[in-house]
């Protein structure tokens, strides 16, 4: 059974960087192929990017492209997401989440969470 | 990017009953869709993937069909558990979710 424990809330203001990390017990990240999907509140999901396996290289989406970057450390199984120049519009709730054996991109474990709030 | 749309967007329903939300692609993705349940403050489940298997340990009420682009949840008997948010999520490309469907208690 894969578990995921994020870092805890985060306040930033606007420029600012923020990184979130998501420790893996039950597996090891090398088995795993790890995404970040966001939630803003009170909207819908919105996947940030994942590593694809078959490629073998991390997987952004475009509108995060540039501002993004998703790391791991294998030698403590933690994932890191990290997102740049921070804007109003970043607060959400932000998710790790594995994919799923039938799939790179369907997320069958996810962590708890991790709210970063963006204020000046 | 694939577009994903679902209806409705909300509505009420009363333990026991039979519900179905509709889940539409803008294009077509074969049967490369998953749907997740999300309860308020918690993160999401996932129900079914591939368009219509179950995901080990989801109650045998929930059910998926459909391929192309229009696709369906059901939920055979809604219990008290149930009344929550689904979001469908398409893989056949780079993820994209629908805005969610929230079922509420009449």
């Amino acid at each position: 059974q894969v578990q995921l424990v994020q870092s805890g809330a985060e306040v930033k203001k606007p420029g600012a960087s923020v990184k979130v990390s998501c420790k893996v017990s039950g597996y090891t990240l090398t088995e795993l192929s790890m995404h970040w999907v966001r939630q803003a509140p009170g909207k819908g999901l919105e996947w940030m990017g994942g590593f694809d396996p078959e490629d073998g290289e991390t997987i952004y989406a475009q509108k995060f492209q540039g501002r993004v970057t998703m790391t791991e450390d294998t030698s403590t199984d933690t994932a890191y997401m990290e997102l740049s120049s921070l804007r109003s519009e970043d607060t959400a709730v932000y998710y790790c989440a594995t994919g799923h054996s039938s799939g790179w991109s369907v997320l069958d474990y996810w962590g708890q969470g991790t709210l970063v709030t963006v204020s000046s | 990017a694939i577009r994903m749309t679902q209806s409705p967007s909300s509505f009420s329903a009363s333990t026991g009953d039979r519900v179905t939300i509709t889940c539409r692609a803008s294009q077509g993705i074969s049967s490369y869709l998953a749907w997740y349940q999300q309860k308020p403050g918690k993160a999401p489940k996932l129900l079914i993937y591939a368009a219509s298997t179950l995901q080990s340990g989801v109650p045998s009420r929930f059910s998926g069909s459909g391929s192309g682009t229009d696709f369906t949840l059901t939920i055979s008997c809604l219990q008290s558990e149930d009344f929550a948010t689904y979001y469908c999520q398409q893989y056949y490309s780079y993820p994209t979710f629908g805005p969610g469907t929230k079922v509420d208690i009449k």
